[in-house]
């Protein structure tokens, strides 16, 4: 079981936004930032945002992140099939002394 | 551009051994910590074990404790996980990943560039 919770899946239409939902606790998101990874089938992980809502170089502004207290979003705005990927949040976590990372949200594209 | 390229991985029985290496370039190596993150067969990611950018600070997952060993030769940007005991448990794509900054424990240095794995299966 993932320190921090995601929901499975979660689907859209094209144009349309969706938000995935990555929950946690005092010790990893209440008081750290957030980071996100988009991963394709059969590839490797990719930095979507760091620092809860910046992006790195070439990440289009579609995508956004935000937190509040314990929990954290990401917005996927003007969805194109191209987004359809699995997303993975992860925090530090002080209790732990370690990375965490959520469970995984796959995001289809209907 | 920064390329990080895992080999190493096979199949190995259980209470095997295996070293995974991974080879770095378009940065300046020693400047940045570099963590193993692993990802079983249709599971998420786990990270696994990291190390400073000097060498002298190593990390380890409980699970890891004991049985992995983390090393890196900044002198041909390479870094190393040596694994024994392996068991079944231990089987996925391991991922060499680079640190935004020196050390693994900064909150605000997250794992900004991912390898393209190498996999471990460990079975009889």
């Amino acid at each position: 079981q993932s320190v921090l919770a995601q929901p499975p899946s979660v689907s859209g239409t094209p144009g349309q936004r969706v938000t995935i939902s990555c929950s946690g606790s005092n010790s990893n998101i209440g008081s750290y930032t957030v980071n996100w990874y988009q991963q394709f089938p059969g590839t490797a992980p990719k930095l979507l945002i760091y620092n809860t809502d910046q992006w790195p170089s070439g990440v289009p502004d579609r995508f956004s992140g935000s937190k509040s207290g314990t929990s954290a979003s990401l917005a996927v705005s003007g969805l194109q099939s191209e987004d359809e990927a699995h997303y993975y949040c992860a925090a530090w976590d002080a209790s732990l002394n370690a990375w965490v990372f959520g469970g995984g949200t796959k995001l289809t594209v209907l | 551009e920064v390329q990080l390229f895992e080999s190493g991985g096979s199949l190995v029985q259980p209470g095997g051994s295996l070293r995974l290496s991974c080879a770095a370039s378009g940065f300046t190596f020693s400047n940045y910590a570099i963590s193993w993150v692993r990802q079983a067969p249709g599971k998420g990611l786990e990270w696994v074990s990291a190390i400073s950018g000097s060498g002298s600070r190593t990390y380890y997952t409980d699970s890891a404790m004991g049985r992995f060993t983390i090393s890196r030769d900044n002198s041909k940007n390479m870094l190393f996980l040596q694994v024994n005991r392996l068991r079944a448990e231990d089987t996925a794509v391991y991922y060499c990943t680079k640190m935004s900054g020196r050390f693994y424990d900064t909150s605000t240095d997250p794992i900004d560039y991912w390898g393209q794995g190498t996999l471990v299966t460990v079975s009889s």
